[in-house]
């Protein structure tokens, strides 16, 4: 089968840095994706990796490890703003795109 | 303004009223697709279009049917509504498949009785 792994809950201060983990098992990967989900709100792409390495778009970077199945999104200086969900997405063998169920980020003063 | 634009927002309705949530896109986005997404769950994929005339099922197609006559627009038709199907929905599109940004739609949610 396929599933991708990411805590389903985060808690981190105002300024500070937090890191979301996902692993991930599919047949065939072609790319790694982040999305942010404000509550009740549409998914927004965040960042994409097809490489083994790091991305980074200012305050946030992902990371990617084909190898060892695995990816993670880090956020520095979080902002009260940042306090969302967020979401790994692994494109597969095919052109299906799945998600992981997602982490909910809390970010407080 | 680039965007996907579904409707309606909201719906209430019946167990075996036939419904359809409509999606347009103004980017000349070749890969559509339509997700929906359950406490928990996260988002799963139901169906995705790489191009005009072609549709294929993702991971949870049972129950629903999409067409993609023209690039713009990819309908997504619910037969027989059952409460299970009660869920908060999202079409996206992008310039192609893979590594592409999904642009997402505001939503649309579903009640069904």
């Amino acid at each position: 089968g396929q599933s991708l792994e990411q805590p389903s809950e985060v808690t981190a201060v105002e300024g500070a840095i937090v890191q979301i983990n996902c692993t991930y098992q599919t047949s065939g990967f072609y790319g790694l994706s982040w999305y942010q989900q404000h509550d009740g709100g549409a998914p927004t792409f965040l960042s994409y990796n097809g490489l083994d390495g790091l991305e980074e778009t200012g305050r946030f970077s992902s990371f990617l490890s084909r190898s060892d199945s695995y990816g993670y999104l880090l956020l520095q200086e979080l902002q009260m703003k940042d306090s969302a969900s967020y979401f790994c997405a692994v494109w597969g063998a095919t052109n299906k795109l799945i998600f992981g169920t997602g982490t909910l980020l809390a970010v407080q003063p | 303004e680039a965007q996907v634009t579904q409707n309606p927002r909201y719906l209430i309705t019946v167990t075996g009223k036939k419904l359809t949530v409509t999606c347009s896109q103004n980017m000349n986005h070749e890969y559509m697709s339509w997700y929906r997404q359950d406490p928990g769950l996260g988002l799963r994929q139901i169906y995705y279009s790489m191009n005009v005339e072609v549709t294929d099922k993702g991971d949870v197609p049972e129950g629903y049917k999409v067409s993609r006559k023209e690039k713009r627009n990819f309908p997504l038709i619910l037969e027989s509504p059952s409460p299970n199907q009660t869920s908060l929905y999202f079409c996206a599109s992008s310039l192609q498949g893979r590594d592409q940004p999904q642009h997402f739609g505001d939503g649309t949610r579903l009640s069904i009785l």
